[in-house]
């Protein structure tokens, strides 16, 4: 079973670049989620959909962009990166109160 | 405003002795609790989890125990295994929250020496 795959594993963008952090889940779950965990911290909740075409902003959503034209895509979009969106970012989905999670995508901007 | 703490950045137990993590939350509409475990370039995988109607949950070596009154929640790992030296994280959700969201803990970083 693949659950929750996230691409790609790792990426480096210069300041001002744009990119698509791509996830895809095959347990059928309505709800979807991003987080990003910075060094040494905890999980931190950027955006979640309830389903297809049904999105909502987390805790840290600035910066973010999400869509969710099917089940099974739940694609973070970052329009102009960062330093501060370096981290790792994990995607989730759930079917009731349990999330699986990706293996993360670790990304630096520089 | 942190709602759930893990205050304990580290813990360093020895291999078949109890390793005891705590979690403390602040918001009483917290209805159910999970522990998640993280090893390094891996994402979080589901551990335990307990609902806010018990105090105690077990599921072999591991047992998540609630104290509603105090805002408190544990982990205990008994016997401790080198394998089971990771980061685990404490997560809380609460029903009347869209989404089923979930609120986690800073993580408590577990080592296991044989």
């Amino acid at each position: 079973n693949a659950g929750v795959t996230q691409t790609p594993k790792f990426r480096i963008l210069k300041i001002g670049q744009s990119m698509t952090l791509q996830c895809t889940q095959d347990m059928n779950h309505n709800y979807m989620y991003w987080y990003r965990q910075d060094p040494g911290m905890g999980l931190k909740l950027i955006y979640y959909s309830v389903g297809a075409g049904i999105t909502d902003k987390g805790e840290v959503p600035n910066g973010y962009n999400v869509s969710r034209s099917t089940t099974e895509d739940f694609p973070l979009r970052l329009e102009l990166a960062a330093p501060s969106q370096t981290s790792v970012y994990f995607c989730a989905s759930s079917h009731g109160n349990i999330q699986y999670f990706g293996a993360g995508t670790r990304l630096s901007v520089l | 405003d942190q709602q759930v703490k893990q205050n304990s950045p580290s813990l360093s137990v020895q291999e078949g002795r109890i390793s005891i993590l705590n979690c403390d939350y602040t918001n009483s509409m917290f209805d159910y609790f999970l522990w998640y475990k993280k090893y390094p370039a891996e994402g979080p995988t589901f551990l335990i989890s307990i609902s806010s109607i018990k105090d105690k949950n077990e599921d072999g070596r591991f047992t998540v125990f609630l104290n509603k009154s105090a805002k408190h929640l544990s982990l205990h790992i008994v016997p401790s295994q080198p394998g089971d030296s990771a980061v685990y994280f404490c997560a809380a959700s609460a029903k009347i929250a869209a989404g089923n969201k979930l609120t986690f803990g800073g993580g408590t970083r577990v080592l296991v020496k044989p």
